[in-house]
């Protein structure tokens, strides 16, 4: 089964950081661009960051640029984000998500992780 | 800044036909921007529908439907359900890893 798990959410100070990860499984993940979505209390989906397969392309939203890090360990079929100088509008769960980029035929996400809650508060 | 706005909200008949649309700040959405949609339910994580515009999803039921109407994508459900009560996403593909989503729409069927 095609499967993503993100985990290490929690509550942390403002000022602090976290890095969540997100576990995949059931395909080949190195061969699949990766991205984290949010979504904050009550709100939409806003995408955050963007990773290729190799790590070479490497995007952030500009709500996050410069504070979070996107990686990934293709030997342990794993995605990260490094949260760092966390803000409360950080509040949000995070989603992980797998990219079908078709070479100018579609570009979408068709795998979602069930997402991980991060709660940024004193 | 690049902005996609949705209808806040829409309410649809049991068996009744509903399209939702996703409109662009800054002009036509077009097919290039490779319009998704997604469904989520409260607590859920989303659930790809459609893509590249009009493309189901696998598993997606064929009364999911999408398309461009003037100038802007559009969801179309067709016999709507009482489990199809959910939030709908549009996204659209800005190029080079970049999704812009819309703000949703909660649809409610009554």
């Amino acid at each position: 089964e095609v499967q993503l798990v993100g985990s290490g959410g929690g509550l942390v100070q403002p000022g602090g950081s976290l890095r969540l990860s997100c576990a995949a499984s059931g395909f080949d993940f190195s061969s699949y661009d990766m991205i984290w979505v949010r979504q904050a209390p009550g709100k939409g989906l806003e995408w955050v960051s963007f990773i290729s397969t190799s790590s070479g392309t490497k995007l952030y939203g500009d709500s996050v640029k410069g504070r979070f890090t996107i990686s990934r360990d293709n030997a342990k079929n794993s995605l990260y984000v490094q949260m760092n100088s966390l803000r409360a509008d950080d509040t949000a769960v995070y989603y992980c998500a797998r990219v079908r980029a078709g070479a100018g035929t579609y570009y979408y996400m068709d795998v979602w992780g069930k997402g991980t809650a991060v709660t940024v508060s004193s | 800044q690049t902005v996609v706005t949705q209808e806040p909200s829409f309410s649809v008949s049991p068996g009744g036909t509903v399209t939702l649309t996703c409109d662009l700040s800054s002009g036509s959405v077009s097919t290039y921007y490779y319009p998704s949609w997604y469904q989520q339910t409260p607590g859920q994580a989303p659930r790809t529908l459609i893509y590249s515009t009009g493309t189901r999803s696998s598993g997606v039921p064929d009364r999911f439907s999408g398309s461009i109407v003037g100038n802007r994508a559009a969801l179309t459900i067709t016999g709507a359900q009482a489990d199809d009560e959910s939030d709908y996403y549009c996204a659209l593909y800005m190029g080079s890893g970049i999704w812009v989503f819309g703000g949703g729409t909660k649809l409610t069927v009554l």
